[in-house]
């Protein structure tokens, strides 16, 4: 089955204590995306990538690191959570437009991170 | 830079009806791609509809289509016989050659039986 996963599902932590929180997609699309929602704001794009080995940021990246080592990961780093990353953090993945640009994303089922 | 307006927090439709959320974008890019996305309560994204800015005909998929008018940066989307599980959060999104990807701010419907 074609799809997003992302690990953990629910996540309630401590300012300050590191955490990552994983993705990965099994349709061998070559663009990645992280997104926090939050209510009234709708989605925002932390980080993206178009391939292995790059990434660039979304609007709003700071507090936040990624990697893409592989094609079908891309975790999400908090290397130091504030209780503003408090969020619902979504991972998508697509294909590359066939005239440029980021087509239809598929998305994970969503990590809801509680940071006190 | 780029931007995607949804300016109805909410609407409601009574079953059975048409209603149609509005979108409006801004973008220098001359290829993209529109989507409306909807968001039921499980929080799950689901794609509704697709529409490549190239193309000027108008997407439609079942009871869901678009008015796409490129000159005035508009994509509504209209749903024909609403039904209660249309009931959800609506968000359009635009993605371009920057390879950034912009959503509005969402339109929650609700379906009145």
């Amino acid at each position: 089955e074609a799809q997003v996963t992302q690990n953990p599902r629910y996540l309630i932590t401590v300012t300050g204590k590191k955490l990552t929180v994983t993705c990965s997609q099994n349709m061998n699309h070559e663009y990645m995306s992280w997104y926090r929602q939050d209510p009234g704001l709708g989605l925002r794009q932390i980080y993206y990538s178009m391939n292995v080995e790059v990434t660039d940021k979304g609007d709003v990246p700071e507090g936040y690191k990624v990697s893409r080592k592989e094609k079908r990961n891309f975790p999400l780093i908090l290397e130091s959570p504030s209780p503003n990353q408090t969020s619902l953090y979504f991972c998508a993945s697509s294909l590359l437009g066939s005239r440029g640009g980021t087509d239809t994303q598929y998305f994970g089922p969503g990590t809801r991170l509680t940071v006190l | 830079a780029q931007t995607v307006t949804q300016s109805q927090p909410e609407m409601s439709v009574q079953e059975a009806e048409t209603v149609t959320l509005s979108c409006t974008y801004d973008t220098s890019e001359s290829d993209y791609y529109l989507f409306w996305y909807k968001q039921p309560p499980s929080r799950q994204m689901i794609l509704v509809i697709r529409q490549e800015a190239y193309k000027q005909q108008n997407a439609t998929e079942n009871r869901f289509s678009v008015n796409f008018q490129k000159a005035a940066k508009s994509f509504s989307l209209k749903i024909s016989d609403s039904q209660l599980g249309d009931a959800a959060m609506y968000f359009c999104a635009l993605g371009s050659g920057t390879y950034k990807y912009i959503f509005g701010t969402g339109t929650r419907l609700k379906v009145l039986a």
